[in-house]
């Protein structure tokens, strides 16, 4: 059981340069999440979705896009790397339920282990 | 909004106890709590549900007060193996898993 696999571990780009992070999880779970973190600033949610098809903004959504085909997969797009977007990112993802229309997150986050993006 | 953790560090001898608080602006409906060790992922210590209920996971348990929008974990009789940086994360509406800045807990022999 794999659990939440993030690709690349490590990724040097120059400004200006485009690339996409892989998150894959193999639990079968409705709610998958990008966060960064930054020295001081904990973990900040960048974009989340509640199931394929679905996806919405987090906390700091700009310069990031993501799109969510399949249950499994759940790629971060990074589109013109700026200085900026030095991070280490970490993808999350979790069961959800809820009634009457209203999601909980009653479940662990399970996150990968993360991928050390350093543009220059 | 990211929920507010206090302190912002904490260092410790073995035994000794803590708390690690957690408020947000926010109605919650509910209050996660991970440890992050340095280099590695966050993992998982528990979740609180609205309610108003304490939970214990071996020495580390922890409360929350809806009505007062806070959560508190307590860690007793601290171990060595302790030692990261403590988050919270808060739910709320609008359906976001929010996280605070984190405590980092020191634990010396």
């Amino acid at each position: 059981n794999a659990g939440v696999t993030q690709t690349p571990k490590f990724q040097v780009l120059k400004t200006g340069q485009s690339m996409t992070l892989q998150c894959a999880q193999d639990m079968n779970h409705e709610y998958m999440s990008w966060y960064r973190q930054d020295p001081g600033m904990g973990l900040r949610l960048i974009h989340y979705s509640v199931g394929a098809g679905i996806t919405d903004q987090g906390e700091v959504p700009n310069g990031y896009n993501v799109s969510r085909s399949t249950t499994e997969d759940f790629p971060l797009r990074l589109l013109s790397a700026a200085p900026s977007q030095t991070s280490v990112y970490f993808c999350a993802s979790s069961y959800l339920s809820g009634e009457d229309g209203q999601i909980s997150y009653n479940s662990p986050l399970h996150f990968g282990n993360g991928t050390r993006l350093t543009v220059t | 909004q990211q929920p507010v953790q206090s302190p912002q560090a904490v260092i410790l001898r073995e035994g000794e106890d803590a708390v690690i608080n957690c408020s947000s602006s926010k109605a919650l409906y509910s209050v996660h709590w991970y440890r992050q060790k340095h280099g590695e992922a966050p993992v998982f210590l528990m979740i609180l549900l609205k309610g108003g209920e304490q939970k214990g996971h071996d020495k580390i348990s922890a409360s929350f007060n809806e009505k007062k929008q806070q959560s508190s974990l307590y860690l007793t009789a601290s171990q060595l193996s302790y030692s990261g940086t403590y988050f919270c994360g808060t739910e709320g509406p609008p359906d976001k898993l929010i996280f605070g800045t984190g405590t980092r807990l020191q634990v010396f022999p």
